[in-house]
């Protein structure tokens, strides 16, 4: 499976954007690029997955580049709310393993 | 919202008891899996069900634990003895079916917090 690179913590201010990279260098074809987050003590929560195309949905955008080897989640107006492990994760589409790594722990400030 | 159920949320038992957690998934859904996250890392795979089937348990340390989804619904995940290792968020999740990104997103229940003393 190819590998994630995401930074291990970042900072963002209340109602501005945040925007999330993630590296997946040595991805493959036909792998997918999925986006989980993690709020404390909780269970992971599904955001977003793309394979090549952009991708918004009502809690974020999805930005790939085009070589596919690195993505950006961006959370448009982040709240106090959005204070979680956020998780890049590339996955073969017949590959039913969500391999999670370390994360991003993101802290939205007031 | 359709959600994951799980319970017990919290679990403290002692080391050589046997502990036993419960998932209900979202309804409809084919896919269940266990996961066990301990402390400060991402969550791992145990054993993944595709209706009562197990197709994956190669991470199940089957010499204490022990999975079961009868029914092709619900599903009870076993540790017996429990031993101080094991502590750690054990958590469920089910999909659609596990075959095809527009099938196969997995939702995640809250987990249990088990705490072996």
């Amino acid at each position: 499976d190819a590998k994630t690179t995401q930074p291990p913590s970042m900072d963002c201010a209340e109602g501005r954007a945040a925007n999330l990279p993630c590296n997946h260098s040595t991805i493959s074809g036909n792998e997918y690029v999925y986006w989980y987050r993690q709020i404390h003590s909780q269970g992971p929560q599904y955001i977003i997955h793309g394979l090549k195309n952009n991708e918004t949905n009502e809690m974020a955008s999805l930005i790939i580049t085009e070589d596919r080897k690195s993505s950006t989640l961006i959370l448009p107006h982040a709240t106090l709310r959005d204070t979680a492990v956020y998780y890049c994760i590339v996955r073969v589409s017949h590959d039913y393993k969500l391999s999670f790594g370390a994360g991003t722990t993101v802290t939205v400030r007031a | 919202e359709a959600e994951v159920a799980q319970s017990p949320r919290y679990k403290i038992t002692e080391k050589s008891q046997a502990v036993a957690f419960w998932c209900d998934p979202i309804s409809g859904h084919a896919t269940l899996y266990w996961y066990r996250q301990i402390l400060g890392q991402g969550p791992e795979l145990l054993v993944q069900f595709q209706d009562e089937s197990v197709v994956d348990d190669s991470q199940l340390p089957k010499d204490r634990f022990s999975a079961e989804r009868l029914k092709g619904v619900d599903s009870t995940l076993k540790i017996q003895p429990a031993e101080l290792g094991d502590s750690a968020m054990y958590l469920c999740a089910s999909s659609l079916a596990y075959r095809g990104p527009s099938t196969d997103t997995q939702y995640f229940g809250p987990g249990t917090r088990l705490t072996v003393l």
